[in-house]
C-alpha cells in the first residue's frame, strides 16, 4: 500500500478554510485517494474520495495534482464541530488484499478554535 | 441510513479473562474488517474477511485473538486471555465487494475495552 505522510496537527479558527495536505509519492496507477474523519470515541467516517483533479461534495473538496503524488483536503469555513483527526489513505481499486496491506497512519489532528 | 452495529459499546474485564465482541455489517457488504485503535494512534487492521474467508490476518495475535464470520454476515472477535495491553477501542467496518469498489469503509461505533 502506498505510504502516506500528513502533518501531525493543525490549528485553525472558526470560519477559515483549512487545507490538509497528504504526500503519497509511490501511488500506483490504479490507486484512489480517500479521506476519513474521526471524532473522539467514534469510528472513522468517510469524507471524500478521488482519483485525479478535483472532487467536491457537500462536506469538502479534494485537490489532486496531475502527478498524483500528493493530495489536499479542503474544508471550507470550518466550525468547532470540525475538530477531529483526518486520515488520508491510498487504496487500489478492488481494495486492499493480495499483499497490499491496509495501513492507517497517525492522521492530522485538527483543532478549530473560537 | 444503514449502519454497522457493534456490541457491547463498553467492556471492562480483568486480565486473563475472555472477552468477545460482535459486529453486524451493512447488508450486502461482503468485506468486513476488525481494527484495534490505541488512544492517539490510527486504526490497526487485525483481520479482514471477504465473505466468510480471511483475506488478511497478518497483524492478528493468534495466540490470544480469534475471529470468525461463519455465514459471511456478522462476525465475532475474541480475546482469550485478555492482557493489560489489549485495552483499546475495537472497531468494525464493512465495505462493498472488492471487485466493484475502492474499499470505502463504513465503521461501527466501536467497543471500548478496558483490561484491569
Amino acid at each position: 500500500l502506498a505510504k502516506t505522510t500528513q502533518p501531525i496537527s493543525m490549528d485553525s479558527y472558526e470560519g477559515q478554510e483549512v487545507n490538509i495536505t497528504c504526500s503519497h509519492n509511490n501511488i500506483a496507477t490504479n490507486d484512489y485517494i480517500t479521506w476519513y474523519q474521526q471524532f473522539p470515541s467514534q469510528g472513522p467516517r468517510f469524507i471524500i474520495q478521488g482519483y485525479k483533479t478535483k472532487v467536491t461534495n457537500e462536506v469538502a473538496s479534494l485537490f489532486i495534482p496531475a502527478d498524483r503524488k500528493s493530495s489536499t483536503l479542503s474544508l471550507p469555513r470550518v466550525s468547532l464541530s470540525d475538530t477531529a483527526v483526518y486520515y488520508c489513505l491510498v487504496l487500489p481499486y478492488g481494495g486492499a488484499g493480495n499483499n497490499r496491506k491496509l495501513i492507517w497512519g497517525l492522521g492530522t489532528s485538527l483543532a478549530v478554535n473560537p | 441510513e444503514a449502519e454497522v452495529a457493534q456490541s457491547p459499546r463498553y467492556k471492562i474485564t480483568e486480565k486473563s479473562q475472555a472477552v468477545a465482541f460482535w459486529c453486524d455489517p451493512i447488508s450486502g457488504h461482503a468485506t468486513l474488517y476488525w481494527y484495534r485503535q490505541i488512544l492517539g494512534q490510527g486504526p490497526e487492521l487485525l483481520v479482514q474477511f471477504q465473505d466468510e474467508s480471511v483475506v488478511d490476518d497478518s497483524q492478528l495475535p493468534k495466540d490470544r485473538f480469534s475471529a470468525e464470520r461463519l455465514k459471511g454476515v456478522d462476525s465475532t472477535l475474541k480475546i482469550q486471555p485478555a492482557e493489560l495491553g489489549d485495552s483499546a477501542m475495537y472497531l468494525c467496518a464493512s465495505s462493498l465487494p472488492r471487485t466493484v469498489s475502492t474499499d470505502t469503509q463504513y465503521f461501527g461505533p466501536g467497543t471500548r475495552l478496558t483490561v484491569l
